[in-house]
């Protein structure tokens, strides 16, 4: 899991399917954030969920967040070839802080 | 609207050499972020400027490793004496001077190989 800590740290589907990422974190936080990463490539925002919000839609992605258990999960609907990526979960810790503390992240493979 | 610049994206050095890698922020942001990863891992925080100013460094090797972000120019992370176990990924990222989304803009990273 990331540091928060993601699972599963891989995943292979087949185009069309939904693909289900989740995320646990040890720290209270102000945010958790989704970022994606191609391979060999720099990191790239996907969405951002607040601590007083449970659930955020954005396109096809939709995260959830559990304060209580401290968990959140990433599920992208009705996937695409390029959607193979690795993505992370990142939270934000402390007032006024940017700092994102990453995972390890879950390598997402998609077969068309 | 040019996003994160990074440069250079790949570089290679001799154990010993010194690496320097340079970050331009996005136009109007003021914080810049440098993160490492090494291979098959998440992102590790190494440091936090603002110009002029280092404001968190808390992730960042005591020893031959530093960062500035001067009032002219770009962002540096330099590295002295590089060692075989500084080959990573460096990324930069920033954020615009206000609280915001607290979302953060990467650049594509440099790539750092050590022989």
């Amino acid at each position: 899991s990331q540091q928060g800590e993601e699972d599963p740290q891989a995943l292979s589907i087949q185009e069309g399917e939904n693909a289900t990422m989740n995320c646990s974190y040890k720290t209270s936080i102000n945010n958790l954030q989704w970022y994606r990463q191609n391979s060999g490539r720099g990191l790239v925002h996907l969405i951002l969920i607040r601590s007083n919000e449970r659930e955020k839609h954005s396109g096809r992605l939709r995260v959830t967040l559990d304060t209580s258990k401290k968990s959140s999960s990433l599920l992208i609907t009705a996937s695409r070839a390029a959607d193979t990526a690795s993505y992370f979960c990142a939270h934000q810790s402390g007032a006024g802080s940017y700092q994102l503390t990453f995972g390890k992240g879950t390598k997402l493979s998609v077969i068309p | 609207n040019a996003g994160v610049m990074q440069n250079p994206r790949h570089l290679v050095r001799r154990r010993g050499q010194e690496a320097r890698l340079r970050c331009s922020p996005m136009k109007g942001h003021s914080h810049v972020y440098w993160y490492r990863q090494l291979p098959e891992e998440g992102l590790k925080f190494m440091v936090y400027l603002q110009k002029e100013n280092i404001i968190d460094e808390s992730g960042m090797p005591k020893e031959r490793f530093s960062a500035e972000f001067p009032k002219e120019g770009p962002s540096i992370l330099r590295i002295q004496q590089v060692v075989r176990g500084d080959s990573a990924a460096y990324f930069c990222a920033s954020s615009p001077p206000v609280a915001g989304t607290g979302e953060l803009f990467f650049g594509e990273g440099s790539r750092l190989t050590v022989l």
